[in-house]
């Protein structure tokens, strides 16, 4: 089945530790992406990448970091200098179609607590 | 830079009713725009998209959009509305420099019996 898998699905870290949250499709899309989602604010970009190697800052990129070192995976590093963690993420990934953006295929999430 | 904007956090409507839920977009580029539904905890799903062509673009599910330059819209509608509608519903916009794709805060559906 081809498709967006994240993990952890819950995760619970104590305040000043950094966390990586995992992201691998199957896809065999060039462009990957995490965003950030928080009651009443909808999705925010953090990261997002068009290829292997390669990757750009979204509109809250701070606090995280990401890599590309694969196709198929694009893990997200939610780091101590984020200010307020607690969200839920979600990782995309995005087949061309005929030359424009085509479908966002989304994971099932990620939930963030800190405590 | 290109943006996004809902009109209206919530919207109730009466099963059987029309749905309208308002997009409008910003873009000094010609858009790329998208509906996009999620239920609870889970992803996103595409509804429909508009990229070139035919402005009312029919989706999934029963829904509809149209791309309207003039207005810089892009509302989702749908003429019955059914329980299984209720859901958020996330408009988005891009273009074909990049791969970058900006959403809008949501509108959150409530169908009343």
């Amino acid at each position: 089945d081809g498709g967006i898998t994240q993990s952890p699905k819950y995760l619970f870290r104590k305040e000043g530790q950094n966390v990586t949250l995992s992201c691998e499709q199957n896809l065999n899309h060039d462009a990957m992406y995490w965003y950030r989602q928080d009651p009443g604010q909808g999705l925010r970009l953090i990261y997002y990448s068009q290829i292997v190697n390669d990757f750009q800052k979204g509109d809250i990129a701070e606090g995280y970091s990401v890599s590309r070192e694969k196709k198929e995976s694009f893990p997200l590093t939610v780091t101590s200098a984020q200010k307020n963690p607690t969200a839920f993420y979600l990782c995309a990934s995005n087949g061309r179609d005929r030359g424009a953006p085509g479908e966002l295929f989304f994971g099932e999430g990620s939930r963030l607590t800190v405590l | 830079a290109q943006s996004v904007t809902q009109l209206g956090s919530h919207v109730s409507v009466s099963e059987g009713a029309l749905v309208l839920l308002r997009c409008n977009y910003s873009s000094s580029v010609p858009p790329y725009l998208f509906w996009y539904v999620q239920y609870p905890n889970q992803g996103l799903q595409l509804l429909l998209k508009y990229t070139t062509g035919a402005t009312l673009v029919k989706g999934i599910n029963g829904f509809e959009a149209e791309f309207k330059k003039s207005e810089t819209s892009f509302h989702l509608t749908k003429p019955s509305a059914h329980m299984s509608d209720a859901a958020e519903y996330f408009c988005a916009v891009s273009s074909n420099r990049d791969d970058k794709i900006i959403f809008g805060k949501g509108t959150r559906l409530h169908i009343l019996p």
